[in-house]
């Protein structure tokens, strides 16, 4: 699997867009960009995920620029429930999935 | 989305007993369940990939005979650590997946973890 580079922190007000940016310049063009979150001692949550095309869900949109080497997973409005891990991965989805070291995101009042 | 049950949530034994940790998918066919394992302040390691109705596939370093893996059914897998020791002491984490042609896109699904203490 392709690796990807995550800042290992960030901040946002509650309330506020949080956009959290990730890396993955050696994607391969059947890989998808994944995102996942994980809260502090459960398992990891799915977001969202796309190859090509930007992605909304409920939850999240997902932003891949043109060249796929790089992708913004953007949470609307945050709360202090968000407060969370977040791993952005790339895979073709027939294999597994690599947890890097992620992006603490911490939403604060 | 899909759901994932993974039981127990937390479990305390004695070193060099056993103990299994079940991983079920409730509202779908999971033909691919995964197990990881998670030390404080790390992430996710993956320990073995298992196909129902056939052998898992463990990642290197991980001991298949201390980690017996049994996916018999396409809702249930079951993970055993033998012989535990507090080394063994960690998070484990299951996932689970439907077939590569099925509406869920290839996602996996996650337990919400086993915290095991070995004593």
């Amino acid at each position: 699997d392709a690796k990807t580079t995550q800042p290992p922190s960030m901040d946002c007000a509650e309330g506020r867009a949080a956009n959290l940016p990730c890396n993955h310049s050696t994607i391969s063009g059947n890989e998808y960009v994944y995102w996942y979150r994980q809260i502090h001692s459960q398992g990891p949550q799915y977001i969202i995920h796309g190859l090509k095309n930007n992605e909304t869900n409920e939850m999240a949109s997902l932003i891949i620029t043109e060249d796929r080497k790089s992708s913004t997973l953007i949470l609307p409005h945050a709360t202090l429930r968000d407060t969370a891990v977040y791993y952005c991965i790339v895979s073709t989805g027939a294999n597994n999935l690599f947890f890097g070291t992620g992006t603490r995101l911490t939403v604060i009042p | 989305g899909a759901v994932v049950s993974q039981h127990p949530s937390w479990v305390i034994c004695k070193s060099g007993t056993s103990v299994k940790i079940e991983c079920r998918s409730l509202d779908f066919q999971a033909t691919t369940m995964f197990w990881y394992r998670q030390f404080p302040k790390q992430s996710l390691m993956l320990m073995a990939t298992s196909n129902e109705g056939s052998k898992a596939t463990y990642e290197q370093g991980v001991e298949k005979d201390k980690f017996l893996i049994n996916h018999a059914s396409l809702t249930l897998s079951t993970l055993t650590v033998t012989s535990a020791h507090p080394e063994d002491s960690s998070f484990y984490i299951c996932s689970a997946r439907a077939g590569l042609a099925a509406l869920a896109k290839n996602i996996q699904y996650f337990g919400a973890g086993t915290r095991l203490s070995v004593l």
